[in-house]
């Protein structure tokens, strides 16, 4: 069976601290992807990042960065100088694959983090 | 291209009664999929489909019914509404190959009295 968890129920922070996203997950795959999705107020789940299971880099996209790591089971999502537009809930997910990489798309999230940026 | 869409995008239900929440992609996605997000639970798999004709179960299977007639719709059936099912509820699609990016819906905000 996959978890996912992700331990920081609640995380608030001021305007500009860097803020870390915690997830670990659990898997007897030896393919398959990981995600991260932002669910601000108004509700709808916004794709942030994909990663496969052979990819190991880092990815760095604007103030967003992640940090994939097979040996600890973990993919934490860092917002660096955060802004009060980041504030949302967080869930990192994951999906098996099979060994061409296919995956058939169910994926299990974890609980999600609420983080609020006050101004 | 409206990618996915969901109908009603909220309702209220007395116990016992019946009804379909809706799902439509324009997208020619193979794979769809029914989500519940629950407080401090995330989103768990009600349903999913791989096509037109094949549906299984997900993680949460009990009191919802499903079926795929053709590739852009896939309704999701409550048969006698319970308040446990007082939920918001996602659709999903996406393609099956590698580059899997799941297209959510906006949700439907059920509520079970």
């Amino acid at each position: 069976a996959q978890k996912v968890t992700q331990a920081q129920t609640e995380i608030s922070v001021v305007e500009k601290e860097d803020v870390t996203l915690d997830c670990v997950y659990e898997t007897r795959d030896t393919t398959y992807y990981l995600f991260w999705y932002k669910q601000p107020p108004s509700g709808e789940l916004v794709f942030l990042i994909r990663r496969n299971s052979f990819d190991e880099q880092n990815e760095i996209s604007g103030r967003y960065s992640w940090n994939f790591q097979k040996s600890t089971s973990s993919f934490n999502f860092t917002i660096t100088a955060s802004q009060v537009v980041d504030s949302a809930v967080y869930f990192c997910a994951l999906s098996a694959a099979d060994a061409g990489g296919t995956s058939y798309g169910k994926l299990t999230f974890g609980q999600g983090t609420i983080l609020t940026v006050h101004p | 291209n409206a990618g996915v869409t969901q109908t009603p995008k909220f309702q209220v239900l007395k116990t016992g009664q019946s009804m379909t929440l809706q799902c439509a992609q324009d997208m020619n996605h193979e794979y769809m999929s029914w989500y519940r997000q629950d407080p401090g639970m995330g989103l768990r798999l009600i349903h999913y489909s791989v096509g037109a004709g094949i549906t299984d179960q997900g993680e949460v299977p009990n009191g919802y019914n499903v079926s795929r007639s053709t590739t852009e719709d896939f309704p999701l059936r409550l048969l006698s509404a319970a308040p446990s099912q007082t939920s918001v509820y996602f659709c999903a699609s996406s393609y099956f190959v590698s580059n899997n990016e799941q297209f959510f819906g906006p949700g439907t905000r059920l509520t079970v009295l």
